[in-house]
């Protein structure tokens, strides 16, 4: 079965430094992952996706198939960055609509 | 377009009640999740129905819980009886297909 794992509960980094969320997944098949991201108060968002490889807010992701991998990072970490962030994967038993999360990450940015 | 809602907010109960939680969808979404977030587990998906029909409830934990899609603009999660290990934000979510999840502000549910 398909599985996402962010090994990190909590992560603290000091404003400007970079910034690297990791996660891995298991999945035989051709997975699309996500990033989401959910700040204070808010509801769960959409903040990056690999098949897109674009930027948001600075932040990127790739695809490492060999490790199966897609890390989350930024260059220089600010404030407004603090929240919780979940990795998810498409796919796998269940039907490939059915999307698996990780158990998230709360980046916690210092001033 | 409102975006997924979710009603109650909050719900504070006694353990062996019955609970309801709900859920309308963006209309014109197929998909419709039910996820369960705990600080231990993080976002458990319990259950996903496509164009109302349940597909995928191997995530719903015991019998105790059950959901429900009459039609496309609504879904309930049911909890019956209720105990206090069931305490957690209750998120729903909807889709189209190969489309990201949108989500709902979620339910918190207290069980005492």
């Amino acid at each position: 079965a398909q599985r996402v794992t962010q090994p990190e509960k909590l992560l603290s980094v000091f404003k400007g430094a970079p910034v690297e969320l990791k996660c891995n997944y298991s999945y035989s098949g051709s997975p699309e992952l996500f990033w989401y991201v959910q700040y204070s108060r808010q509801r769960l968002q959409l903040l990056l996706r690999h098949i897109s490889r674009e930027s948001i807010k600075g932040f990127t992701a790739d695809l490492n198939k060999g490790e199966t991998s897609f890390h989350l990072k930024k260059p220089f970490a600010q404030e407004e960055d603090s929240a919780m962030y979940y990795c998810a994967l498409r796919g796998g038993s269940g039907g490939y609509q059915k999307v698996t999360f990780g158990t998230g990450t709360k980046l916690q940015v210092i001033p | 377009d409102a975006g997924v809602i979710q009603s109650p907010r909050h719900e504070v109960t006694e353990m062996g009640q019955e609970v309801t939680l709900r859920c309308k969808p963006i209309s014109g979404h197929d998909y419709l999740f039910w996820y369960r977030q705990t600080m231990m587990r993080g976002l458990e998906l319990l259950i996903y129905f496509n164009n109302n029909v349940p597909i995928d409830d191997s995530g719903m934990p015991e019998d105790r819980f059950s959901a429900k899609m009459p039609n496309a603009s609504f879904s309930t999660l049911k909890i019956q009886p209720s105990e206090p290990r069931d305490s957690a934000v209750y998120f729903c979510a909807s889709s189209l297909a190969n489309s990201p999840l949108h989500f709902g502000n979620g339910t918190r549910l207290t069980v005492t």
